[in-house]
């Protein structure tokens, strides 16, 4: 299973938008509404932020938002904060009944 | 609370073995799916497999099949992750997670554990 296809960086001055895409086959991000998205600081463990395509968890703010369109799954933060400064990952369920997660994406706050 | 704690770093010898546990505590064990993700220095999260901490069912990672076995105990909550004759690739920081109910996403993550390779 390859990975799927992340942007390596994004950057954003505060206060705008940036959106991650995260590209795969009609056997995972394509196949299943089960895409989710995971934020992660240096040395930190992962944090769920979005999951089957664009809920949120409790707790996690409404600037994040994703949607899915064909093979392509993409995570939305808008009003960029200093704070959003990290590694995303996306990951989708599979037709094999295994996940995948995309190759990461370092987005930095200008 | 909901968490998993996992067990301590780990160095280990070209070729060894390691088993790395991961200990839930604030829900019911085998009411979830536990599934393991590595991620070596500087990259990627990879996903390796998964256990049904209910019924003892796994799937494994096609690049670790042969090589990764994941355990549950029941009676200690707690679940296992063995993977065998080690190379310098397998240098990383393994996570345990736990899969969301309805969601097919992982919502609670163990804090890592750090496995060094080297002879």
């Amino acid at each position: 299973q390859s990975a799927l296809t992340q942007p390596a960086s994004v950057s954003g001055s505060p206060g705008q938008s940036i959106t991650i895409s995260c590209t795969g086959t009609s056997s995972d991000v394509g196949g299943y509404n089960y895409v989710s998205w995971y934020q992660q600081y240096p040395g930190k463990v992962p944090k769920l932020m979005i999951y089957e395509v664009s809920d949120r968890p409790s707790g996690v703010s409404n600037r994040f938002s994703g949607s899915k369109s064909g093979n392509t799954a993409s995570l939305t933060i808008s009003g960029l904060q200093a704070e959003d400064e990290a590694d995303y990952y996306c990951s989708s369920y599979t037709s094999t009944s295994t996940w995948v997660f995309g190759g990461g994406t370092k987005l930095t706050v200008l | 609370q909901v968490q998993l704690v996992q067990s301590g770093a780990e160095l280990k010898k070209p070729g060894a073995s390691v088993k790395v546990s991961c200990k839930a505590s604030g829900y019911t064990f085998t009411n979830y799916i536990i599934h393991w993700v590595r991620q070596a220095p500087g990259q990627r999260l990879e996903w390796m497999g998964w256990i049904n901490a209910g019924n003892d069912n796994t799937i494994y990672s096609q690049k670790f099949q042969g090589r990764v076995t994941i355990t549950r105990d029941t009676s200690a909550s707690t679940a296992y992750m063995e993977l065998s004759s080690l190379t310098s690739e397998d240098a990383a920081v393994y996570y345990c997670a736990r899969q969301t109910r309805t969601g097919e996403a992982f919502d609670i993550w163990g804090q890592g554990t750090m496995v060094t390779v080297s002879s």
